[in-house]
């Protein structure tokens, strides 16, 4: 079965530096998502992105998160300024068809903050 | 505002023993409705989708849910669950893939 990549599994940063999340969406796939994971806590949702464009974003997605589609094949998300709660586990998705009948999803790259 | 809700945060069955996990939500048209399964360090794995007619469901691994439009309800059951079973599993409903805040399901030898 075709996977979502996401590297790397693990990063550890310091904070207030600048990070970048990567992920490989599956090929024929046109609607990316990026979600986070607190430790012990929910999944949240915070940003889809259809056509080169956000679609929709939450209000954990403020003006220091921001993606981007480089090159046709990877979709990043960049955090510019990291914060210590910052540190989760960062899933990426993609799905083929608007509205999510399936999710693909990566398998996270944890994010600690130091 | 448009949710689902997990009531469960932690379960713990023996092995080899039913299991239900439940789920609500406050969606007022017919939901899209969604339960994943994280095992310890991976990703989210879909069990199963409802999306309209048969409220049955069956899934991966098992596993089935019911939607009950009277209830708001759209509970996971297993009818006998294995020691793999044990893992976090979310709820989500559409339009917007809000995840429920998941419950973890310990399983017992």
């Amino acid at each position: 079965e075709p996977e979502v990549t996401q590297t790397p599994s693990h990063q550890v940063t310091q904070m207030g530096q600048e990070v970048i999340l990567r992920c490989v969406p599956i090929s024929n796939h046109l609607y990316f998502y990026w979600y986070r994971q607190i430790l012990g806590q929910k999944v949240e949702f915070l940003v889809s992105f259809y056509n080169n464009e956000i679609s929709e974003k939450s209000e954990i997605f403020d003006d220091q998160f921001s993606v981007e589609r480089p090159d046709g094949s990877n979709f990043t998300l960049k955090i510019r300024s990291t914060k210590l709660e910052d540190s989760a586990m960062y899933f990426c998705a993609s799905s083929d068809r608007e509205r999510n009948e399936k999710l693909f999803f990566g398998s996270g790259t944890q994010l600690s903050v130091l | 505002a448009q949710s689902v809700t997990q009531p469960d945060i932690h379960i713990t069955v023996s092995e080899g023993a039913s299991l239900e996990l439940r789920c609500n939500y406050s969606y007022g048209a017919t939901p899209y409705l969604f339960w994943y399964v994280q095992s310890p360090g991976q990703g989210l794995q879909l069990l199963l989708k409802y999306f309209s007619g048969d409220t049955l469901v069956q899934g991966i691994k098992g596993f089935e849910a019911e939607f009950k439009r009277s209830q708001s309800s759209f509970n996971l059951r297993k009818p006998s669950v294995h020691w793999s079973d044990a893992a976090e599993y979310f709820c989500a409903g559409i339009n917007d893939m809000r995840f429920g805040a998941g419950t973890r399901l310990t399983v017992k030898p």
